[in-house]
């Protein structure tokens, strides 16, 4: 299986901060990869697909780049919606896998 | 726009069989790849299993010897089937679509916590 490590695993952060989170693979998945922010008791929420192709309906606040093995999400200018856990996932190969996720807290 | 839905058992005995549906509503179950993931509480996400509408499926390598997952299409239903469930296993299901494999989940249910405890 590849393996997907995100760091940092917690981040404290303000509104209007601008914050990056990493995710990298144990191999190259070409530009494979997907972000999702989750709310507690709620279902993920799909951000970034193929790395950095922006969901219909997600703010241009948040953006996604990478290739090979190393992947970031960027979040420009911190929102208070913005305050959840965010996942990142490979879909290179036929079994699929999520990084540990990283919870953005307020500062 | 396509909309899940997980039901089944909140409960579950250790070394019992963990059994979930998922209704798809609103859209084809038809040409898609349906999928089981889950969370243990406080916990990230592990993806159990997808199966084509057709009924070919695949599975993660850690779960594969406990997991079926299978498909009704007349009921545009799917469920997961989880055998010999410990105290490990409890978690929130999810369900969710891949249009594709391997691919992304574009749509996903709400969710349901299946505990596992006599």
């Amino acid at each position: 299986d590849i393996q997907m490590t995100q760091s940092p695993s917690t981040l404290s952060a303000s509104v209007g901060d601008r914050v990056t989170i990493t995710c990298r693979a144990s191999q190259s998945i070409s530009s494979w990869l997907a972000w999702y922010q989750q709310k507690p008791g709620k279902a993920p929420n799909l951000l970034i697909y193929k790395a950095s192709s922006l969901e219909s309906g997600v703010p241009s606040r948040f953006s996604g780049s990478g290739s090979g093995t190393e992947f970031t999400l960027t979040i420009s200018s911190l929102q208070p919606d913005d305050f959840a856990t965010y996942y990142c996932q490979q879909y290179n190969s036929y079994s699929l896998t999520f990084g540990g996720g990283t919870k953005v807290e307020i500062k | 726009q396509v909309q899940l839905q997980e039901s089944g058992p909140g409960l579950v005995k250790p070394s019992e069989t963990l059994s979930l549906t998922c209704t798809v509503s609103g859209g084809s179950i038809s040409n898609y790849y349906w999928s089981w993931i889950r969370q243990p509480p406080g916990k990230g996400l592990e993806w159990i299993g997808y199966i084509y509408y057709s009924g070919s499926t695949n599975y993660n390598p850690s779960l594969k010897s406990r997991v079926t997952i299978s498909v009704d299409t007349s009921k545009k239903q799917f469920s997961l089937k989880l055998s010999s469930v410990t105290a490990a296993d409890t978690a929130v299901y999810y369900c969710a679509r891949l249009p594709m494999i391997p691919y992304y989940f574009d749509s996903w249910g709400q969710g349901t916590l299946v505990t596992v405890s006599s």
